[in-house]
C-alpha cells in the first residue's frame, strides 16, 4: 500500500493556466506538508498543515494556495502558472509537527513533475 | 532560515571505494536527518542523529554529528552502484517548525 501519494506524475501545461496536485496518507499522521525541488534539487518547504490547520507558510506567491479538506489530504492549487514554477512538488507527511527541537519522520511522496511551457 | 552547505556537490567512484560526505552549517541543529533519493522517487529517511558526537551505523553507512551539533558527515564503505542517489542532509533548529535541508550530494556509483 502506498503511504503517501500524489496526483499526477507528470503535468505539462500552458503559462497562465491554473492547475491543482492532489496527496493524500494514509499513515494517520496530523502533519501534510508541500516542499519544491529545483533543477538543482534543492528541496525547500513551502506549506506545512497539521490537523487541517496551517502552520508554516514560508515566502511562496499568492498563487499558490494549499488546502486540506481533512488531515489525510493536503492539495496544492496554482493560479496563473509562470515559467519559474516548473519544478518537482513534493507531499510528505508525519506523525506530528515539528518544533521545539523535536524530530519528526517524514514520509515523501514521488513527487509531481510540473513543466510550465 | 538555517543554511546547510553539503559537500562535494558531486561525486563519481568506482565499486569497491571508500567515500564520506559532509553536510556543515554555521547554525545549532537539535537535530539531523540524512536522506536518500533514488531518481523520479521521494526522498527516503537514512537515519535521525540527536546527541553531540553521536555516531550510527547502518550497514556500510556511518553517520556522525558533530560535537557543536553544526555538522554531519555520512561515511560509505566499500561502496555499490545500489548506493547511486543523491544524498541530502536536514536540520531542524531548536525554535524552528520545519526541516531545512542542504543542496544534496549526487554520486554514482558504477561496476
Amino acid at each position: 500500500d502506498t503511504a503517501v501519494s500524489q496526483t499526477p506524475k507528470y503535468l505539462v501545461t500552458q503559462m497562465g493556466n491554473d492547475k491543482s496536485i492532489k496527496c493524500e496518507q494514509n499513515l494517520g499522521h496530523d502533519t501534510m506538508y508541500w516542499y519544491k525541488q529545483d533543477s538543482k534539487k534543492f528541496l525547500k518547504i513551502m506549506f506545512s498543515y497539521n490537523n487541517k490547520e496551517l502552520i508554516i507558510n514560508e515566502t511562496v506567491p499568492n498563487r499558490f494556495s494549499p488546502k486540506s479538506p481533512d488531515k489525510a489530504h493536503l492539495n496544492l492549487h496554482i493560479n496563473s502558472l509562470e515559467l519559474g514554477d516548473s519544478a518537482v512538488y513534493f507531499c510528505a507527511s508525519s506523525q506530528d509537527s515539528l518544533g521545539g527541537g523535536l524530530f519528526e519522520t517524514q514520509y515523501f511522496g514521488p513527487g509531481t513533475r510540473l513543466l510550465v511551457l | 532560515t538555517q543554511l546547510l552547505e553539503q559537500s562535494p556537490q558531486f561525486l563519481s567512484i568506482q565499486e569497491g571505494e571508500n567515500l564520506t560526505v559532509y553536510c556543515n552549517s554555521s547554525s545549532v541543529f537539535s537535530s539531523l536527518q540524512w536522506y536518500r533519493q533514488e531518481p523520479g522517487e521521494g526522498p527516503v529517511l537514512l537515519v535521525t542523529v540527536v546527541t553531540g558526537g553521536e555516531v550510527k551505523k547502518l550497514k556500510r553507512l556511518t553517520f556522525q554529528f558533530g560535537d557543536a551539533r553544526k555538522d554531519s558527515s555520512l561515511h560509505i564503505t566499500a561502496a555499490q552502484p545500489g548506493d547511486t542517489g543523491l544524498y541530502l542532509c536536514a536540520g531542524i533548529g531548536y525554535s524552528g517548525y520545519a526541516l531545512n535541508f542542504g543542496k544534496g550530494t549526487s554520486l554514482l556509483v558504477t561496476p
